[in-house]
């Protein structure tokens, strides 16, 4: 079965802590991406992959790290987080057109 | 820069109501249309891709069509189990990105 898997799926952390969101996939995909969710500005794209050790930003990528050691994972790495980070975090694999997305991660920031 | 509409934001109907929801889209080079379902607190879920002006697609209830500036996903005698957000995305010139809309909201009641 075709999985994009996310941990943790819910986090509460304080402001200025390190931390990182995994995100796997079993399809042996090359294309990777994260997104941020936030009510009324809809999904909005931070960092995608084209493959290992490419990377990228996208629209939001301030405040976001990420990197691509190997094909399966894409961590989501917030080195110093702040309140304006709290959201609902996605990420997603593509392959041609389709994209599947994992369950996505609730981060709250205080 | 490319950019999605979507209208309406919410949408409540009966069940046995058909109704469409749009999607109006601007776009350099459009490499696809997509369609997401999206249930609150879970991950979108592929739905159609469409990729020229004329195509239409069908799933169960839903039919996804595409003109050259906007697309529509008809709903025919939903179900309360057709709940959920739905997402428009275009795919653009580059690869490496999908720019979502906000979503409709639909709710269907029994």
């Amino acid at each position: 079965e075709a999985q994009v898997t996310q941990n943790p799926r819910y986090l509460i952390t304080v402001t200025g802590k390190k931390l990182t969101v995994t995100c796997s996939q079993n399809m042996n995909h090359e294309y990777m991406s994260w997104y941020r969710q936030d009510p009324g500005l809809g999904l909005r794209q931070i960092y995608y992959s084209m493959n290992v050790e490419v990377t990228d930003k996208g629209d939001v990528p301030e405040g976001y790290k990420v990197s691509r050691k190997e094909k399966r994972n894409f961590p989501l790495i917030l080195e110093s987080p702040s309140p304006n980070q709290t959201s609902l975090y996605f990420c997603a694999t593509f392959v041609n057109t389709e994209a599947f997305f994992g369950q996505g991660t609730r981060l709250t920031v205080v | 820069e490319d950019q999605v509409t979507q209208s309406p934001e919410a949408l409540r109907l009966q069940e046995g109501e058909s109704s469409s929801l749009n999607c109006s889209y601007t776009v350099s080079g459009l490499r696809g249309l997509f369609w997401y379902r999206q249930d609150p607190g879970k991950g979108p879920e592929f739905l159609f891709t469409l990729y020229s002006a004329g195509e239409e697609k069908e799933k169960e209830r839903l039919k996804a069509t595409l003109t050259k500036k906007e697309s529509f996903l008809h709903i025919t005698a939903p179900k309360p189990e057709d709940s959920a957000t739905y997402l428009c995305a275009v795919g653009g010139s580059g690869y490496s990105t999908l720019t979502f809309g906000k979503g409709t909201m639909l709710l269907v009641s029994p």
